[in-house]
């Protein structure tokens, strides 16, 4: 069975610095999706951004890019300069005929 | 703005006593989910459909059920809520079904069981 593990239950970062959350997965499958989704407290969850495993270059989505190391079955998610409304809890997801979530990572930003 | 609405926001009922939440989409999604959210942990999903074609999780309980009436609306019903089934209820879109699709989430409904 596939399973996400997001080791990082929470971070925390300066406005305008950068961090890293780590997300690892465990598949037997070569082709699939992975998803990295923000949750703002009591708003819904939207997407950030999303890999497809069989292109090799990592996806970026304005301050927002990802390591993507297959091999290693390794996602991490970089946030660049980071703003007070990234303040969220992050969930790494996978997906290929449904999305398999990991435990999540309360982010926090400080001024 | 396209978008997935769910109503109410947050929902009191007494435990035992029948409860329905509901979803609503402008997308003209094909797919529509339940997942259930407990506090600090990841959402499980609950079932999904796929068009009229309702497919259930196989551990999710007998107690949640759901109707999908048209495109646009889906409900989940819990039958006899019991304490442990206090938590966010999520809903979710997508166009298709399969790994590349991206799910569009609603803000959710907090159901509290007295």
């Amino acid at each position: 069975a596939q399973t996400v593990t997001q080791s990082q239950p929470e971070m925390s970062v300066q406005e305008a610095e950068t961090v890293t959350l780590s997300c690892t997965y465990d598949t037997s499958e070569s082709d699939y999706y992975l998803f990295w989704y923000k949750q703002p407290p009591s708003r819904q969850m939207i997407l950030v951004i999303r890999q497809e495993a069989y292109k090799q270059q990592n996806a970026t989505e304005n301050r927002f890019s990802v390591n993507f190391q297959k091999a290693a079955k390794s996602f991490s998610l970089k946030i660049s300069d980071s703003q007070l409304g990234d303040a969220a809890m992050y969930f790494c997801a996978y997906n290929t005929d449904k999305l398999i979530f990991g435990t999540g990572t309360r982010l926090q930003v400080f001024p | 703005d396209a978008m997935v609405i769910q109503n109410p926001r947050y929902q009191v009922t007494q435990f035992g006593k029948p409860v329905t939440l509901s979803c609503s989409q402008t997308l003209n999604h094909n797919v529509m989910y339940w997942y259930q959210q407990k506090s600090s942990q990841a959402p499980k999903l609950l079932f999904h459909y796929y068009d009229k074609d309702f497919n259930n999780e196989a551990d999710t309980p007998d107690n949640f059920q759901s109707r999908r009436p048209n495109t646009s609306f889906c409900f989940l019903d819990i039958r006899s809520p019991g304490l442990g089934d206090a938590a966010m209820y999520l809903c979710a879109t997508s166009r298709d079904f399969g790994g590349q699709e991206t799910q569009y989430f609603g803000p959710g409904t907090r159901l509290l069981v007295l």
